[in-house]
């Protein structure tokens, strides 16, 4: 299953709302996590199962499906949040990710 | 508290083979799915192997006959053999926790820090 995140990369100012998206090539139900990268680290978990915070996430961050497009928002955007978001599906093995989308706070 | 800790990273030339082990505390391995995931300097995530708590395995097409994940309860580690190396090969490799058995939804919900391999003559 292939996933494919749109845009590349996108700026925002603090304060400001983000939307990224994430289309999978075939039927994947709510099978969709997306995670958080900064630069040396390793990728966080933020959203399962298309819409679910996990644990300690700000609700700043929300995730929404339909059909087979699937949507990361952030709002209220702080400097912390300047990261790469990468996408993940989970209804087959191999679990592929997106390419991943790079967010630059202004 | 959950903790991976990835070693047995290092330059290697092509056509070569690495272990790479991922040491994990506060939980048990065989309890959970454990996988990998690797990530090429500069460039994106990319899923590479799983195992399951059966035992079980499965592997990206790009590693398969050539990758092998496996485990030790007693030790509470998991490892990834890798043979036939190429350049390609060349990435930070972490493993992390799939919680599925507990949480019905597939996740990696813990990571270690990373253990870079490069593949170079």
């Amino acid at each position: 299953i292939q996933m494919t995140q749109s845009p590349p990369s996108l700026s925002a100012p603090v304060g400001g709302r983000v939307t990224i998206t994430c289309r999978a090539s075939q039927f994947i139900s709510t099978y969709l996590n997306w995670y958080q990268q900064t630069p040396g680290k390793a990728p966080k978990l933020l959203i399962y199962a298309a819409s679910n915070l996990h644990s300690g996430v700000p609700s700043r961050f929300s995730g929404s499906e339909s059909g087979t497009d699937f949507t990361l928002t952030i709002t209220g955007l702080q400097p912390g949040d300047s990261a790469t978001y990468y996408c993940q599906q989970t209804y087959s093995f191999p679990h592929t990710f997106g390419q991943g989308t790079k967010v630059e706070i202004k | 508290e959950v903790q991976l800790v990835e070693s047995g990273g290092g330059l290697v030339q092509p056509g070569g083979s690495l272990r790479l082990s991922c040491a994990a505390s506060g939980f048990s391995v065989s309890d959970n799915y454990m996988t990998w995931v690797r990530q090429p300097p500069g460039q994106g995530l990319e899923w590479v192997s799983v195992i399951y708590t059966g035992g079980a395995t499965n592997y990206a097409e790009f590693v398969q006959g050539r990758f092998t994940i496996s485990r030790d309860n007693s030790k509470n580690t998991v490892y990834l053999q890798m043979h036939s190396l190429r350049a390609e090969d060349t990435a930070v490799y972490y493993c992390a926790r799939d919680p599925v058995q507990n949480t019905g939804w597939h996740t990696l919900d813990s990571w270690g820090q990373g253990t870079l391999v490069t593949v170079s003559s």
